[in-house]
């Protein structure tokens, strides 16, 4: 079966400081998208970042940053400068293989930020 | 936000009675999917539709059944609600004809919650 795995089911930070969630994901397909969705209290899924696996530069977005390892299926997501308001459920996802337009999720990280 | 809307956003039923939730977009994409979200297994896949009258399977269908006549509307039906289907139910939007950054991206309703006793 596919599968996601996010190997830290809880995580807390310090505020300012900087945390990374592992990821790692086991799709065959060559060219896809990897997702990183964070869940806060309100439960609405919002996204994050996105990574192009064709692309070997890593992405990021202002305080949100990726290390990706294609060899080793390997997605992890950086948070610097950690903010009360990152507090959250994150989740990451991969496609399916033999189907991108379909992901597959991770269990998810909890996240707590500590003042 | 995307937009899209879910409804109902709460529902409290009872074991044995049919249910159906909605899904609501104003964006014209291609593809539509049904979540489930439940503690310790994130978000779980149920059904998907890929256009009008087109739809498939996820690896959590046993139980429901999905219908989509018009491009914004994608509806879940639990025709016999149980208890093991009480849930977040997430609905979610894509479309792999868009460019950039939004290409193949899932962009996701609100949610609703189902309690079914």
């Amino acid at each position: 079966a596919q599968t996601v795995t996010q190997s830290q089911p809880e995580m807390s930070v310090q505020e300012a400081e900087t945390v990374t969630l592992s990821c790692t994901y086991d799709t065959s397909e060559n060219n896809y998208y990897l997702f990183w969705y964070k869940q806060p209290p309100s439960r609405q899924m919002i996204l994050v970042i996105r990574q192009e696996a064709y692309k070997q530069q890593n992405a990021t977005e202002n305080r949100f940053s990726v290390n990706f390892q294609k060899a080793a299926k390997s997605f992890s997501l950086k948070i610097s400068d950690s903010q009360l308001g990152d507090t959250a459920m994150y989740f990451c996802a991969s496609p399916w293989s033999g189907g991108s337009e379909k992901l597959v999720f991770g269990k998810g990280t909890k996240l707590t930020v500590n003042p | 936000d995307a937009g899209i809307t879910q409804s109902p956003r709460h529902k409290v039923t009872e074991t044995g009675t049919p249910v159906t939730l909605r899904c609501h977009q104003t964006e014209n994409h291609r593809y539509m999917y049904w979540y489930r979200q439940d503690p310790g297994h994130g978000l779980r896949l149920i059904h998907y539709s890929y256009g009008v009258k087109d739809t498939d399977k996820g690896e959590v269908s046993d139980g429901y059944s999905v219908s989509r006549s018009k491009t914004e509307d994608f509806l879940l039906t639990l025709e016999s609600a149980t208890s093991s289907q009480t849930s977040v139910y997430f609905c979610a939007i894509s479309d792999p004809r868009l460019a950039g950054p939004t290409a193949d991206t899932q962009y996701f309703g609100p949610g609703t919650r189902l309690t079914v006793l």
